[in-house]
């Protein structure tokens, strides 16, 4: 089956540091991966997604590579602001007949103070 | 443009009290997802609609959860009786077409259901 393993959290870190949130994934087929945000009392929200091996993906500042070589999506950024706290899910989606729905990793909680 | 409207954004019942959700998907959109996270565990799929028809219930927990799209507008999830492991945070998602590839999911804020 398909599944997804980020790192937990919370991850702590200061305004401007480098943020890294790994996330891993096993699939059957050829997945598209996902980064989803949720910030505090929000819906979750589609950061960025990358469709094949390779591709890039990137918004906000963030990035994320989809690497098949290591079944990898690991999301960057390279200097945090305060208004990047948040949960971070990654997820991914295998073309299906009866339609597209997401496996999700656990989240991990990120919290950047001033 | 509207986005994906949930009802109630909170909800606090007993053990075996029935509880519906509702969710109001973007005007247009013919499918509808819902999603619930359990515990802070991961996100996990609970069904698919294709307007008013269940394209795919394959993550639904058991009989006690029931899932209607009437007219193939909103959709209510209704859980009875409501146990204590049914706490967690309800997502209603929707989205045009199957090439949802390029358009994407636009989520809801979710609904939070604690059973105590």
């Amino acid at each position: 089956g398909n599944s997804v393993t980020q790192m937990e959290g919370p991850v702590t870190l200061s305004e401007e540091a480098f943020l890294t949130i790994n996330c891993t994934y096993t699939a059957t087929g050829y997945p598209s991966l996902f980064w989803y945000v949720q910030y505090p009392g929000e819906g979750l929200q589609l950061l960025l997604k990358a469709t094949k091996a390779d591709d890039k993906g990137s918004n906000k500042g963030f990035e994320a590579t989809y690497r098949k070589e290591t079944t990898s999506f690991h999301l960057e950024k390279g200097s945090v602001q305060v208004s990047d706290s948040a949960v971070y899910f990654c997820a991914l989606s295998v073309s299906q007949a009866a339609g597209n729905k997401l496996t999700f990793g656990g989240g991990t909680r990120v919290l950047v103070k001033p | 443009e509207a986005g994906v409207t949930q009802f109630p954004s909170h909800s606090v019942i007993e053990k075996g009290q029935t509880v519906t959700l509702r969710c109001d998907p973007i005007s247009g959109h013919d499918n509808l997802y819902w999603y619930r996270r359990v515990m802070g565990k991961e996100i996990k799929f609970l069904l698919h609609f294709v307007k008013e028809s269940k394209q795919d219930e394959s993550g639904m927990p058991n009989n006690r959860f029931l899932a209607e799209r009437t007219g193939g507008t909103y959709s209510t999830l209704k859980v009875q009786p409501a146990e204590l492991e049914d706490s967690g945070v309800y997502f209603c998602a929707s989205s045009q077409g199957k090439s949802w590839d390029r358009e994407g999911y636009t989520f809801g804020s979710g609904t939070r259901l604690t059973v105590v």
